[in-house]
């Protein structure tokens, strides 16, 4: 079966410190990877989504970036953290050609 | 763009009362709808989807969404609720004629069950 981790569960930064945020899938290849954030009373923002090793593409101009350098390793990252960085990011995973996805645990990121 | 339109933030119902949590997409020609639950703290599971067929869909935990084309909703309801179901539901959907992959999500409805 597939199982989706990420980590760290929680975090808490400065202002202006780097960021890197890790998600792996297990149990399948190739699959198409997300992340998203959560802001309270905001839903989930779709941030950027992978098809395929090194294939990013960003949904929302800001000051994160991602990376995919293996084919189940997704990084979320950042040089600079703001205040309005803060949130609950979730990576998921999905089959190359389904629409169904499949969420990680989720880390919580606090920027004070 | 699609989007999606979660008419209620929040949702107080008594345990053992029916519930109805509403969702109204933007319109398009084909769309998949997905209904997940989400749990403090924890990530989104999926509860049930409509992909093409029937346009009732049931969950394992009691849970029924329809597909109203004409009306552009996919409400999710529960005859009788129980305390456990307390959660936040996220509606989604994917605008399968764009052929895309990424899911548009409400804002979510918080479900409360009052013992």
């Amino acid at each position: 079966s597939q199982t989706i981790h990420q980590w760290p569960a929680t975090l808490v930064q400065p202002v202006g410190s780097p960021l890197s945020l890790e998600c792996t899938v297990e149990g399948t290849s190739n699959p198409n990877l997300y992340w998203y954030r959560q802001a309270a009373g905001r839903g989930l923002q779709l941030l950027f989504y992978s098809v395929g090793i090194g294939q990013i593409s960003s949904e929302v101009p800001q000051n994160l970036s991602a990376s995919r350098p293996q084919d189940r390793q997704f990084i979320l990252s950042s040089k600079k953290l703001l205040l309005s960085d803060s949130g609950f990011y979730l990576c998921a995973w999905s089959h190359r050609d389904s629409y169904e996805q499949y969420f990680g645990p989720g880390t919580r990121l606090t920027v004070t | 763009a699609q989007s999606v339109t979660q008419l209620d933030s929040q949702v107080p119902v008594f345990e053992e009362a029916p519930v109805e949590l509403r969702c109204n997409y933007s319109s398009s020609v084909s769309v998949y709808l997905f209904w997940y639950v989400q749990y403090p703290n924890q990530g989104l599971q999926l509860l049930l989807k409509y992909l093409s067929g029937s346009t009732l869909v049931e969950s394992i935990n009691g849970f029924e969404a329809e597909f109203n084309k004409s009306q552009t909703s996919f409400h999710l309801r529960k005859p009788s609720v129980h305390i456990s179901d307390t959660a936040e539901y996220f509606c989604a959907v994917i605008d399968s004629g764009a052929g895309s992959y990424q899911l548009t999500f409400g804002k979510g409805t918080k479900l409360s069950v009052i013992p």
